[in-house]
C-alpha cells in the first residue's frame, strides 16, 4: 500500500517558474526522501530529510518537513525543461521492524514547458 | 549513473511461466532491495537482502523469491506468472541493512510484460 500521497498528481508550468509538490504520509518516520524518475527509467535520489530537520536545501531544491502535520513539500526553483519527470516522496518508518523498506507515494508528474 | 545494472531490460512472458531478473549492485554496497512499479504508480517494496539473507519483505506472495550472492549481486524470481505481474521491476542497492539506511541507488529496471 502507498503511505505517501503526492499532491498535485500532475503539474504543468512554464520554464523559469517555481514548482511546488506536496507529500502527506500516515505513520511516524525516521526520514523522508524525494526521488525523480524520467519516463520508464530508474529512480534518482534527490534529497533526504531526517525527522528532526525542518528544512533542507540542495541546489535549486528546497524540502520542508512538518512532522506534526505528517507532510513535506518539494520546491524546485527556476525550473527548466529538463526538470520534466515524475517526482516521488518516500518515507522510511520509525518502527524498527519495518525500518528497512521505503514506502513510496504515487508521484507528481511535472511538465516544464519551454 | 548509479552503478546499479539490471538485466534484461525488457522481456515478454506468458501466464504461468517463470522469470528470473538480475541485478548487480553498486561497488561496496551490501544491501539490495527489489521494488515493483505498475504503470502510473509508485514503486512497491518486494523484499530486501542484506549479506545474502532476506531481512525484510513487503506484501507479496511466496511465488516472489530472491537470492543475494557473495558479491552482493541479486536475483528476483517470480513463479506462476500472472497478468498483474506486468510491471517495471526495480533493483536498488544501498549501504547497510539496518534501521538507519539512507538513500537508495536504483538501476534502470526490467520491464516485464505477461501475456
Amino acid at each position: 500500500s502507498q503511505q505517501g500521497e503526492e499532491d498535485p498528481q500532475a503539474l504543468s508550468i512554464q520554464e523559469g517558474e517555481n514548482a511546488t509538490m506536496n507529500c502527506s504520509y500516515k505513520t511516524s518516520i525516521n526520514n523522508l526522501q524525494w526521488y525523480r524518475q524520467n519516463s520508464g527509467r530508474g529512480l534518482v535520489h534527490l534529497i533526504l530529510i531526517r525527522s528532526n530537520e525542518r528544512e533542507k536545501h540542495s541546489g535549486r531544491l528546497r524540502v520542508t518537513l512538518d512532522t506534526s502535520k505528517k507532510s513535506s513539500s518539494l520546491l524546485i526553483t527556476a525550473s527548466r525543461a529538463a526538470d520534466t519527470a515524475s517526482y516521488f516522496c518516500a518515507t522510511r518508518p520509525f518502527s524498527s521492524g519495518s525500518a528497512r523498506q521505503l514506502t513510496f507515494g504515487s508521484g507528481t508528474q511535472l511538465t516544464v514547458l519551454p | 549513473e548509479t552503478g546499479v545494472t539490471q538485466s534484461p531490460t525488457h522481456l515478454i512472458k506468458t501466464r504461468g511461466q517463470q522469470v528470473t531478473l538480475r541485478c548487480s549492485s553498486q561497488s561496496g554496497h551490501n544491501t539490495v532491495s527489489w521494488y515493483q512499479q505498475a504503470l502510473g504508480q509508485g514503486p512497491q517494496f518486494i523484499f530486501q537482502y542484506y549479506r545474502e539473507e532476506e531481512n525484510g519483505r513487503g506484501n507479496f506472495p511466496p511465488r516472489f523469491s530472491g537470492l543475494q550472492f557473495p558479491n552482493y549481486s541479486s536475483e528476483l524470481n517470480v513463479n506462476a506468472l500472472e497478468l498483474d505481474d506486468s510491471a517495471l521491476y526495480l533493483c536498488a542497492s544501498s549501504l547497510g541493512g539496518g534501521q538507519l539506511a539512507g538513500e537508495l541507488f536504483f538501476g534502470e529496471g526490467s520491464r516485464l510484460t505477461v501475456l
